[in-house]
Order: structure tokens, then C-alpha cells, then sequence
């Protein structure tokens, strides 16, 4: 099955540097990619999600890339604030059927250092 | 506001209960999911169900059983629990394929089997 590979695990960076989280998936027919933020207390929450026949994706400060060749994909987050701390997860999803199937890297704490 | 609702946000049982987690979802979607949460694995997946009385076993399924009699409820159910169950679980629904919107997720029931 896919198999999904996420680093750091755990993210410090001082307010308004950036942070890039890196993934990497096994299966290379998996054709979207969601990354998800949780907050403490609350389930995660899709921030931006990319879909295999695109390169880059950009919405505000979060971006995603998606290098399909090398089947690795990085979340970018700019200019970052305190609410940015949380731990952020990425996915690898294949079509099986009718259905998605999503496979979660193991997630990285973020910390934003005001 | 689109809501996944899960019955408890903390729950303490004994070794060999019977256990019953309830998801409920208000946005009419035909896909939920349980998955467990725990440090270090990331979110793995137990159960899901892509239609009413549907289900597929997801990655972890030993121990586990689930019942989905109407299109907004999903149950995960612990036969007899054990130590190794305690853990964060999650509730996440979804429309077919994901969507545009991919999964929405409840706020978890943190689990504790004594």
C-alpha cells in the first residue's frame, strides 16, 4: 500500500520566517495530495490540497508544491505568525474503486516564536 | 456552518467493556471515516463507509466493527476493549471521491482503556 513519509517532525521558527514541511509518497498512482492543520483540542482542518496534473498551488501565505517525478510534495508557509502553531499533516490519496483512499504522514508540530 | 459532531470528547472505560463511539454529520455526505490518532503514527484508518449499511476495513481494522444505519451516523464500536485502544479517535466524513472540500473531521474522543 502507499506509503507517506513527513519531516521535521517537530518545526521551530521565529514570527515572520518561513517553514517548509517535506512528504514523500510511495504509490505513484496517488493523484491528490490535501495538507490538513490541527489546532489543540480540534480535529484537523484541509488547509490546501494540490491534485496530480499540477506543479504549485499558492493561497495567501500557504503554498504546496508537488514534484510527481520525484514523488515528494512540500508545504511552504510564509511570513509566519503565532496562530500558524499547530501540527500540520499531509496526505497521499488513490483512487481505489469508487472511493479516495488517504494515507497521513505522521504530522509536524509547528511552533511560531513570537 | 458544516459540523461533524462526535458523542464524546473524553472517555474512560475498563478492560473487556463494550464500547460505542458515535460520528454524526450534517452535510448530507455519502463518505465516513474513523480514524485513530496516535504519536508519532499520525492518523490511521480503521473503518469507512461510502454508502448506508456499506463498510470497508481500512488499515488497523482488528478489534474494531462499525455500524452505519443512517447517512448521517457512523459508530465505531470496541467489542471488548483493551489496553492498547487507548488512543485519540477521529471522525471524518466526506463526498464522494472527497470532493472539492476533502474531509471534514469532528473534534475527537480521547480514549482511555484502564
Amino acid at each position: 500500500g502507499e506509503n507517506v513519509e513527513q519531516h521535521p517532525s517537530t518545526l521551530s521558527v521565529q514570527e515572520g520566517d518561513s517553514a517548509v514541511i517535506k512528504c514523500t509518497y510511495s504509490d505513484s498512482a496517488s493523484n491528490y495530495f490535501p495538507w490538513y492543520k490541527q489546532e489543540l483540542g480540534k480535529g484537523p482542518q484541509l488547509i490546501i490540497d494540490i491534485r496530480s496534473n499540477v506543479g504549485e498551488k499558492k493561497d495567501q501565505r500557504i503554498a504546496v508544491t508537488l514534484n510527481k517525478t520525484a514523488k515528494h510534495f512540500s508545504l511552504h508557509i510564509t511570513e509566519t505568525q503565532p496562530e500558524d502553531s499547530a501540527v500540520y499533516f499531509c496526505a497521499a490519496s488513490i483512487r481505489s474503486g469508487g472511493y479516495q483512499k488517504v494515507t497521513f504522514g505522521i504530522g509536524t508540530k509547528l511552533q511560531v516564536i513570537p | 456552518d458544516v459540523k461533524v459532531t462526535q458523542s464524546s470528547r473524553y472517555l474512560v472505560k475498563r478492560t473487556g467493556e463494550k464500547v460505542f463511539l458515535e460520528c454524526v454529520q450534517d452535510m448530507d455526505h455519502e463518505n465516513m471515516f474513523w480514524y485513530r490518532q496516535d504519536p508519532g503514527l499520525g492518523l490511521r484508518l480503521i473503518y469507512f463507509s461510502y454508502d448506508v449499511k456499506m463498510k470497508e476495513k481500512g488499515d488497523i481494522p482488528e478489534g474494531y466493527s462499525v455500524s452505519r444505519e443512517k447517512k448521517e451516523r457512523f459508530s465505531l464500536i470496541l467489542e471488548s476493549a483493551s489496553t492498547n485502544q487507548t488512543s485519540m479517535y477521529l471522525c471524518a466524513s466526506s463526498l464522494p471521491l472527497l470532493g472539492r472540500d476533502g474531509q471534514f473531521f469532528g473534534p475527537g474522543t480521547r480514549l482511555t482503556v484502564l
